[in-house]
């Protein structure tokens, strides 16, 4: 199942520099996208999200940008800090409540102090 | 703030016992899920729950598989006969009626020997 994936296993950034992480899907029923953010042992925590109606949304250091054309969506942590490092699931739905959520791979950021 | 709380954190039995994995949703959600991560592996959805019926599942939920709301606050996923590869995370989650945002338990690792 590939219908979302994230082709970066990992990603390293100085504190204080941007950090952007990708995310490419493939099914066009896909119409809200979410990003996860989960620690060794724990289970994923809520981030952020888009819906398909919108191309940018923020919260405080953390944006997802969107491009429905190209497929592709991407989380950018600025200034990224060394308590962002953990695992960046993005995952994505179709706009139906209860529906299912299908994953990423995951990518591990670590951020240096 | 509200969470999703899940038990054991742990549990380990041997191949062929039935388990039982228990979640207490958020107290205001309606919609109720079990995923799983493989380790290695990306998280998997194995099934949605909503007005005491399955509303979705996966190919992974078959007939070994059963979920529960046996009270108006705990969800439970049980394993009828463990298999070697039912090994993994296991993570309840749950969203309000017409929200798409999921919420995650902090999983139950379960261990089949």
């Amino acid at each position: 199942d590939q219908q979302v994936k994230q082709n970066s296993p990992s990603l390293s950034v100085q504190e204080g520099r941007i950090s952007i992480l990708n995310c490419d899907y493939t099914n066009s029923m896909f119409d809200y996208f979410l990003w996860y953010k989960k620690y060794p042992a724990e289970g994923p925590t809520f981030l952020i999200s888009i819906s398909s109606i919108k191309d940018k949304n923020e919260d405080g250091r953390f944006t997802v940008f969107l491009n429905k054309s190209a497929k592709h969506l991407s989380l950018h942590i600025v200034p990224s800090q060394p308590g962002d490092s953990a695992v960046y699931f993005c995952a994505a739905s179709t706009e139906t409540s209860g529906s299912r959520l299908t994953f990423g791979e995951g990518t591990q950021l670590t951020v240096n102090p | 703030e509200p969470e999703v709380t899940q038990t054991p954190s742990h549990q380990v039995t041997q191949m062929g016992q039935e388990v039982i994995l228990r979640c207490v949703p958020i107290s205001n959600h309606l919609y109720f899920y079990w995923y799983r991560q493989i380790l290695g592996q990306k998280v998997e959805f194995l099934v949605s729950f909503y007005n005491n019926e399955i509303s979705e599942k996966s190919e992974i939920f078959d007939d070994q598989f059963s979920v529960e709301r046996p009270d108006g606050s705990n969800f439970t996923l049980k394993i009828r006969s463990t298999k070697l590869e039912d090994s993994a995370m296991y993570f309840c989650a749950s969203t309000k009626w017409g929200g798409e945002t999921q919420y995650f338990g902090p999983g139950t690792r379960l261990l089949v020997l």
